[in-house]
């Protein structure tokens, strides 16, 4: 049972254009959330995050989106760059746990 | 130092032999996870130590996995007499404090593979 999921196994997006990625939950205790970004053989490297009492967090190109009553949270990337393509893992946690949940993931290619 | 570093990055097991992967933490990390990824998945959550203490050890999935950290900084994950199954990437992270809303500091795992 996936208490975090990623129904895109990958996208594809032209550079400069905007990349959504998207992750839904199904852990109502969930209450914070985490975006990491993931090369070839190397480990998942933190990107943004967000705190379920917010909606929106912003970081440069990158916002994280929050919808706490669908349960859905998804990664906006604008504008793309080749630079970006790798595996999007999304990750939950609830506030009375340590450990954080993981998606499966989602490829995304930025073709130049 | 300057990142978490793991060590061997890839190690090729026999079934039913030994092994021993290394966690290095970012130098002051209280908090220490383990993880497992497997092909095509996510990772996913094996034992968090905080300092020496194993806190959780909830997703081990089998008593032939170890872990410690005995002096609260290096950690070891063992497994005894691989199986195929045990395949996958091990992913070590800490975190400063292990704060609910803390971010943890992934190393770049290491590469098991049971033949």
């Amino acid at each position: 049972d996936q208490q975090v999921k990623q129904n895109s196994p990958s996208l594809s997006v032209q550079e400069g254009r905007i990349s959504i990625l998207n992750c839904d939950y199904t852990n109502s205790m969930f209450d914070y959330f985490l975006w990491y970004k993931k090369y070839p053989a190397e480990g998942p490297t933190f990107l943004i995050s967000i705190s379920s009492i917010k909606d929106k967090n912003e970081d440069g190109r990158f916002t994280v989106f929050l919808n706490k009553s669908a349960k859905h949270l998804s990664l906006h990337i604008v504008p793309s760059q080749p630079g970006d393509s790798a595996v999007y893992f999304c990750a939950s946690r609830a506030d009375y746990g340590q450990n954080f949940v993981f998606g499966p993931g989602t490829r995304l290619s930025v073709l130049p | 130092g300057a990142g978490v570093s793991q060590s061997p990055r890839y190690k090729v097991a026999k079934r039913g032999q030994d092994v021993a992967l290394r966690c290095d933490p970012i130098s002051g990390h209280v908090s220490l996870f383990w993880y497992q990824q497997a092909l095509g998945q996510g990772p996913e959550f094996l034992t968090y130590f905080q300092n020496e203490a194993q806190l959780d050890k909830s997703g081990l999935p089998s008593d032939r996995f170890f872990a410690e950290r005995p002096e609260g900084s290096v950690s070891t994950l063992k497994i005894q007499r691989t199986q195929q199954e045990d395949s996958a990437v091990y992913l070590c992270a800490s975190s400063h404090s292990g704060g609910v809303q803390e971010t943890q500091y992934f190393g770049p795992g290491t590469r098991l593979l049971v033949l």
